[in-house]
């Protein structure tokens, strides 16, 4: 069965400080994965996408890693800050017989940056 | 840029009484979907569709029913709402679902079934 399962649950850290966020899958065969931001309140963004040839993609603070062989990603922070606070949710795409992909979504990670 | 439009962000329900939550969006995608999201469990896919005329059953399709007579729009219509129902709704369209298949979410319907 595929799964996502992302670690730590809820994290607490304060402004300045880096953190970094895990997602392990068991989706096969293996499309692409997604780490989106989730506002409070608000619809996902994504924020990056790794695809399988791909092990390390930044966009801003946030750097996500890639490793197919262990299927783990990672979202790394960097310099956090109050507007990071959010929901971060890893989302593997599987690839279907027939061609099209199928979504696997993570629970996602609960991160709260404080003064 | 409009992007993905949902509504209502909140309604109430009865146990019982039915609804529409409406979904557009102005980027003509052909993918277009809904989700509902619990507390400590990831989004799980109720309904989607590739294309006008074109709807298909998700993993928890059951108590829903959807159309998609145009590119724009897919309404989800709870059928008689019971309070298992009650969760955040999110529409979500993609350009294509084949290739890496991003997701644009709308702001979400929050809904409690009394």
């Amino acid at each position: 069965k595929n799964q996502v399962e992302q670690s730590p649950q809820s994290l607490i850290i304060l402004e300045g400080k880096n953190c970094t966020l895990q997602c392990n899958y068991t989706v096969s065969p293996f499309s692409n994965l997604r780490w989106y931001k989730q506002d409070t309140g608000r619809g996902p963004v994504s924020l990056t996408i790794m695809t399988f040839s791909e092990n390390t993609k930044s966009n801003g603070r946030y750097t996500a890693t890639l490793d197919a062989d262990t299927k783990q990603s990672s979202l790394h922070i960097t310099a956090s800050q109050l507007s990071d606070s959010a929901s971060y949710i890893c989302v593997v795409s599987g690839i279907l017989t027939g061609g099209g992909n199928k979504l696997t979504f993570g629970t996602g990670t609960q991160l709260k940056v404080e003064l | 840029n409009a992007g993905v439009t949902q509504t209502p962000k909140f309604q109430v329900l009865k146990t019982g009484q039915s609804m529409t939550l409406q979904c557009a969006q102005d980027m003509n995608h052909e993918y277009m979907s809904w989700y509902r999201q619990d507390p400590g469990m990831g989004l799980r896919l109720i309904h989607y569709s590739v294309g006008a005329g074109i709807t298909d059953q998700g993993e928890v399709p059951n108590g829903y029913n959807v159309s998609r007579s145009t590119t724009e729009d897919f309404p989800l219509r709870l059928l008689s709402a019971a309070p298992s129902q009650t969760s955040v709704y999110f529409c979500a369209s993609s350009p294509t679902n084949r290739g890496t298949g991003e997701l644009f979410f709308g702001e979400g319907s929050r809904l409690t079934v009394l």
